[in-house]
């Protein structure tokens, strides 16, 4: 089994683009999270979703916009890049809710 | 939402050591408390857990313990060696449980 893999490992925007992150996973996980980490502040949900065809919003959603057409795929994406999107940012997923949940390799993004 | 502090920042202790994270948290429905470890460059991976039916857990070198009434909990690595050095992160489920709150890490430093 690959476990969570994410699509591309790095990426350099300009500001106002957009691009599309793809995280897959083959453990036929129902729950799947979206996260952003920034030095000194943890990982810090954006979007999750708890089922195919569901997403909600977590702390910090402003931004970005989520899709969950598959079970075992989540896309997130960015409208209009800011600099202030520049992060790492990794998916992770879980069976159920309050259970271990396994993180993807992480997505690298600059925004210039 | 949850409101999750770690403490300490960065912990630096001498090979053989142990070394102590706490974690507290403001939602007293909370039920599930994951440690995960981050090393450089590295996905996090879950290394313990505890679920709020118990007030200690052990694996090998690694505990956790847990008060609910005080609403803390710690990660204890005893005998440290140099490949504990990480980043650890503490959680915390929110409401709903269907999302998690993560401290803000903790960096140790283990020196041979």
């Amino acid at each position: 089994n690959a476990g969570v893999t994410q699509t591309p490992k790095f990426r350099v925007l300009k500001t106002g683009q957009s691009m599309t992150l793809l995280c897959a996973q083959d453990m036929n996980h129902e729950y799947m999270y979206w996260y952003r980490q920034d030095p000194g502040m943890g990982l810090r949900l954006i979007h999750y979703s708890v089922g195919e065809g569901t997403t909600a919003k977590g702390e910090v959603p402003d931004g970005y916009n989520v899709s969950r057409l598959k079970k075992q795929n989540f896309l997130l994406g960015l409208e209009s890049a800011a600099p202030s999107q520049t992060s790492v940012y990794f998916c992770a997923s879980s069976y159920i809710s309050g259970n271990e949940q396994f993180f993807g390799p992480g997505t690298r993004l600059t925004v210039l | 939402g949850e409101n999750v502090e770690q403490h300490p920042s960065t912990l630096s202790v001498q090979e053989g050591d142990s070394a102590v994270i706490k974690c507290t948290y403001s939602d007293s429905a909370s039920n599930y408390f994951p440690w995960y470890k981050q090393e450089l460059g590295k996905r996090p991976q879950l290394i313990i857990d505890i679920r709020s039916n118990v007030g200690e857990k052990k694996d090998q070198r690694i505990a956790v313990t847990l008060n609910k009434t005080a609403k803390h909990f710690s990660l204890h690595i005893t005998e440290t060696q140099p490949e504990d050095s990480a980043v650890y992160f503490c959680a915390a489920p929110g409401v709903n449980f269907n999302k998690f709150y993560f401290g803000s890490g903790t960096k140790l430093n283990v020196k041979p």
